[in-house]
Protein backbone atom coordinates (compact mmCIF):
# COMPACT_ATOMS: atom_id res chain seq x y z
CA UNK A 1 0.00 0.00 0.00
CA UNK A 2 1.33 3.53 -0.69
CA UNK A 3 3.18 5.04 2.27
CA UNK A 4 2.28 8.07 4.14
CA UNK A 5 4.35 11.67 3.05
CA UNK A 6 6.29 12.43 6.26
CA UNK A 7 8.71 15.57 6.51
CA UNK A 8 11.27 16.70 6.34
CA UNK A 9 13.56 13.77 5.52
CA UNK A 10 16.02 14.65 8.17
CA UNK A 11 16.82 17.30 10.41
CA UNK A 12 20.29 19.08 11.58
CA UNK A 13 19.38 21.04 15.04
CA UNK A 14 21.09 22.46 17.73
CA UNK A 15 20.66 21.12 21.65
CA UNK A 16 17.91 23.24 22.81
CA UNK A 17 15.95 24.04 19.84
CA UNK A 18 12.45 22.92 19.66
CA UNK A 19 11.76 20.16 16.29
CA UNK A 20 8.52 19.65 14.31
CA UNK A 21 7.77 16.88 11.73
CA UNK A 22 4.20 15.83 9.85
CA UNK A 23 3.02 13.41 8.02
CA UNK A 24 0.38 13.64 5.36
CA UNK A 25 -2.51 11.66 3.78
CA UNK A 26 -4.74 11.34 0.87
CA UNK A 27 -6.68 8.40 3.34
CA UNK A 28 -8.53 8.71 6.51
CA UNK A 29 -7.59 7.42 9.87
CA UNK A 30 -8.80 6.44 12.46
CA UNK A 31 -5.81 6.22 14.82
CA UNK A 32 -2.33 8.41 14.24
CA UNK A 33 0.79 6.56 15.88
CA UNK A 34 4.29 8.05 16.43
CA UNK A 35 7.11 6.04 16.94
CA UNK A 36 11.29 6.74 17.64
CA UNK A 37 13.91 3.93 16.19
CA UNK A 38 17.48 3.82 16.94
CA UNK A 39 20.43 2.27 15.48
CA UNK A 40 19.90 -1.44 15.73
CA UNK A 41 17.06 -1.65 17.95
CA UNK A 42 12.88 -1.79 16.89
CA UNK A 43 10.13 1.37 16.66
CA UNK A 44 9.04 2.51 20.10
CA UNK A 45 5.60 4.11 20.77
CA UNK A 46 6.17 7.35 21.48
CA UNK A 47 2.50 9.00 21.45
CA UNK A 48 -0.61 7.73 19.89
CA UNK A 49 -3.94 9.53 19.18
CA UNK A 50 -7.36 8.46 18.97
CA UNK A 51 -9.53 11.14 18.17
CA UNK A 52 -9.47 13.72 15.31
CA UNK A 53 -8.81 17.05 17.02
CA UNK A 54 -6.79 15.54 19.67
CA UNK A 55 -3.25 17.09 21.19
CA UNK A 56 -1.58 14.84 23.49
CA UNK A 57 1.71 15.46 25.14
CA UNK A 58 4.77 12.81 26.60
CA UNK A 59 7.27 14.31 28.36
CA UNK A 60 8.95 17.21 25.81
CA UNK A 61 7.08 15.80 22.80
CA UNK A 62 3.51 16.69 21.93
CA UNK A 63 1.62 15.35 18.87
CA UNK A 64 -1.83 16.15 17.17
CA UNK A 65 -4.23 14.33 15.41
CA UNK A 66 -5.76 16.55 12.50
CA UNK A 67 -9.46 17.60 12.28
CA UNK A 68 -9.53 15.94 8.73
CA UNK A 69 -8.04 12.87 10.27
CA UNK A 70 -5.72 13.01 6.87
CA UNK A 71 -2.39 14.43 9.18
CA UNK A 72 -0.54 14.42 12.30
CA UNK A 73 2.26 16.41 13.51
CA UNK A 74 4.85 15.74 16.12
CA UNK A 75 6.77 18.65 17.92
CA UNK A 76 9.60 17.92 20.18
CA UNK A 77 10.26 20.65 22.54
CA UNK A 78 14.09 21.56 23.95
CA UNK A 79 15.97 18.91 22.24
CA UNK A 80 18.55 16.94 23.68
CA UNK A 81 20.90 14.80 22.25
CA UNK A 82 19.86 11.87 23.15
CA UNK A 83 16.76 12.68 21.06
CA UNK A 84 18.82 11.68 17.91
CA UNK A 85 16.86 9.12 15.88
CA UNK A 86 14.64 8.14 13.14
CA UNK A 87 11.12 9.52 13.97
CA UNK A 88 8.04 7.99 11.81
CA UNK A 89 4.51 8.06 11.66
CA UNK A 90 2.08 5.21 11.28
CA UNK A 91 -1.55 6.16 10.07
CA UNK A 92 -4.19 2.80 11.16
CA UNK A 93 -7.70 2.89 9.01
CA UNK A 94 -10.17 0.32 9.28
CA UNK A 95 -8.28 -2.06 7.38
CA UNK A 96 -4.77 -1.46 6.71
CA UNK A 97 -2.14 0.42 8.47
CA UNK A 98 0.43 2.69 6.56
CA UNK A 99 4.22 4.41 7.56
CA UNK A 100 6.12 7.31 6.86
CA UNK A 101 9.19 6.53 5.73
CA UNK A 102 11.31 8.79 8.68
CA UNK A 103 12.52 11.80 9.84
CA UNK A 104 16.61 11.43 10.90
CA UNK A 105 17.16 13.89 13.35
CA UNK A 106 20.39 14.80 14.65
CA UNK A 107 21.08 17.09 17.66
CA UNK A 108 24.36 18.94 17.88
CA UNK A 109 25.59 19.67 21.44
CA UNK B 1 7.55 -3.49 26.92
CA UNK B 2 4.70 -5.37 24.73
CA UNK B 3 6.49 -8.71 25.78
CA UNK B 4 7.99 -9.41 22.20
CA UNK B 5 10.76 -11.57 21.68
CA UNK B 6 12.48 -12.14 18.32
CA UNK B 7 14.88 -14.62 17.44
CA UNK B 8 17.21 -14.70 16.00
CA UNK B 9 18.30 -11.08 16.31
CA UNK B 10 20.76 -11.51 13.47
CA UNK B 11 21.43 -14.37 10.88
CA UNK B 12 23.83 -14.60 7.88
CA UNK B 13 23.06 -16.98 5.61
CA UNK B 14 23.09 -18.68 2.07
CA UNK B 15 21.40 -17.83 -1.11
CA UNK B 16 18.62 -20.95 -1.69
CA UNK B 17 18.74 -21.96 2.43
CA UNK B 18 15.32 -22.02 4.11
CA UNK B 19 15.24 -19.64 7.05
CA UNK B 20 12.84 -18.86 9.60
CA UNK B 21 12.71 -16.69 12.09
CA UNK B 22 10.56 -16.51 15.65
CA UNK B 23 8.16 -14.15 17.26
CA UNK B 24 7.20 -14.86 20.62
CA UNK B 25 4.78 -12.94 22.73
CA UNK B 26 3.86 -13.76 26.22
CA UNK B 27 0.55 -11.55 26.83
CA UNK B 28 -1.90 -13.64 24.48
CA UNK B 29 -2.49 -10.82 21.55
CA UNK B 30 -4.42 -12.16 18.94
CA UNK B 31 -3.43 -9.45 16.22
CA UNK B 32 0.48 -10.36 14.82
CA UNK B 33 2.47 -9.05 12.31
CA UNK B 34 5.75 -9.01 10.08
CA UNK B 35 7.21 -6.60 8.58
CA UNK B 36 10.05 -5.72 6.46
CA UNK B 37 12.20 -2.41 6.77
CA UNK B 38 14.13 -2.08 4.05
CA UNK B 39 15.89 1.71 2.88
CA UNK B 40 13.31 3.89 0.84
CA UNK B 41 10.42 1.87 1.68
CA UNK B 42 9.69 2.22 5.33
CA UNK B 43 7.98 -1.26 6.73
CA UNK B 44 6.11 -2.90 4.94
CA UNK B 45 3.55 -5.54 6.07
CA UNK B 46 4.33 -9.43 4.79
CA UNK B 47 1.75 -11.40 6.53
CA UNK B 48 -0.06 -11.07 9.44
CA UNK B 49 -2.65 -13.15 12.10
CA UNK B 50 -5.47 -13.24 13.73
CA UNK B 51 -5.27 -15.83 16.00
CA UNK B 52 -4.42 -19.60 15.68
CA UNK B 53 -4.17 -21.42 12.42
CA UNK B 54 -5.67 -17.96 10.97
CA UNK B 55 -3.29 -15.99 9.16
CA UNK B 56 -3.52 -13.80 5.67
CA UNK B 57 -1.05 -11.80 3.05
CA UNK B 58 0.29 -8.60 3.30
CA UNK B 59 1.41 -6.64 0.37
CA UNK B 60 4.91 -8.05 0.11
CA UNK B 61 4.19 -11.63 1.00
CA UNK B 62 5.93 -13.52 -2.17
CA UNK B 63 8.48 -15.89 -0.83
CA UNK B 64 7.21 -16.05 2.59
CA UNK B 65 5.13 -18.22 4.38
CA UNK B 66 4.12 -17.69 8.08
CA UNK B 67 2.63 -20.15 10.54
CA UNK B 68 0.59 -19.52 14.05
CA UNK B 69 0.49 -23.26 15.52
CA UNK B 70 -0.14 -21.14 18.88
CA UNK B 71 -1.13 -17.98 20.68
CA UNK B 72 2.32 -17.03 22.06
CA UNK B 73 4.40 -17.87 18.37
CA UNK B 74 3.97 -16.63 15.28
CA UNK B 75 6.99 -18.03 12.82
CA UNK B 76 8.07 -16.70 9.47
CA UNK B 77 9.50 -18.61 6.96
CA UNK B 78 11.83 -18.14 3.95
CA UNK B 79 11.52 -21.22 1.97
CA UNK B 80 14.45 -20.55 -0.23
CA UNK B 81 15.83 -17.25 0.96
CA UNK B 82 17.37 -15.03 -1.93
CA UNK B 83 19.30 -11.70 -1.51
CA UNK B 84 16.70 -9.29 -2.05
CA UNK B 85 15.14 -10.85 1.19
CA UNK B 86 18.10 -9.25 3.00
CA UNK B 87 16.20 -6.95 5.35
CA UNK B 88 15.42 -6.10 8.52
CA UNK B 89 12.32 -7.99 10.05
CA UNK B 90 9.86 -6.50 12.71
CA UNK B 91 7.24 -9.07 14.48
CA UNK B 92 4.71 -6.47 15.74
CA UNK B 93 1.58 -7.29 18.20
CA UNK B 94 -1.95 -5.24 18.44
CA UNK B 95 -2.64 -3.89 21.75
CA UNK B 96 -6.66 -3.12 22.59
CA UNK B 97 -7.04 -0.55 25.34
CA UNK B 98 -9.91 1.67 26.38
CA UNK B 99 -8.40 4.38 23.83
CA UNK B 100 -7.88 2.00 20.98
CA UNK B 101 -5.49 -0.53 19.09
CA UNK B 102 -1.86 -0.20 19.57
CA UNK B 103 0.75 -1.69 17.20
CA UNK B 104 4.22 -2.75 19.40
CA UNK B 105 7.05 -4.10 17.63
CA UNK B 106 9.70 -6.07 18.74
CA UNK B 107 13.90 -5.59 18.62
CA UNK B 108 14.19 -7.02 14.78
CA UNK B 109 16.13 -9.35 13.38
CA UNK B 110 18.69 -8.69 10.68
CA UNK B 111 19.14 -11.06 8.02
CA UNK B 112 21.75 -10.82 5.52
CA UNK B 113 21.58 -13.55 2.67
CA UNK B 114 24.79 -13.75 0.67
Amino acid sequence: GQQLNQSPQSMFIQEGEDVSMNCTSSSIFNTWLWYKQDPGEGPVLLIALYKAGELTSNGRLTAQFGITRKDSFLNISASIPSDVGIYFCAGRGNNDMRFGAGTRLTVKP
Amino acid sequence: DAGITQSPRHKVTETGTPVTLRCHQTENHRYMYWYRQDPGHGLRLIHYSYGVKDTDKGEVSDGYSVSRSKTEDFLLTLESATSSQTSVYFCAISAQSNSGNTIYFGEGSWLTVV
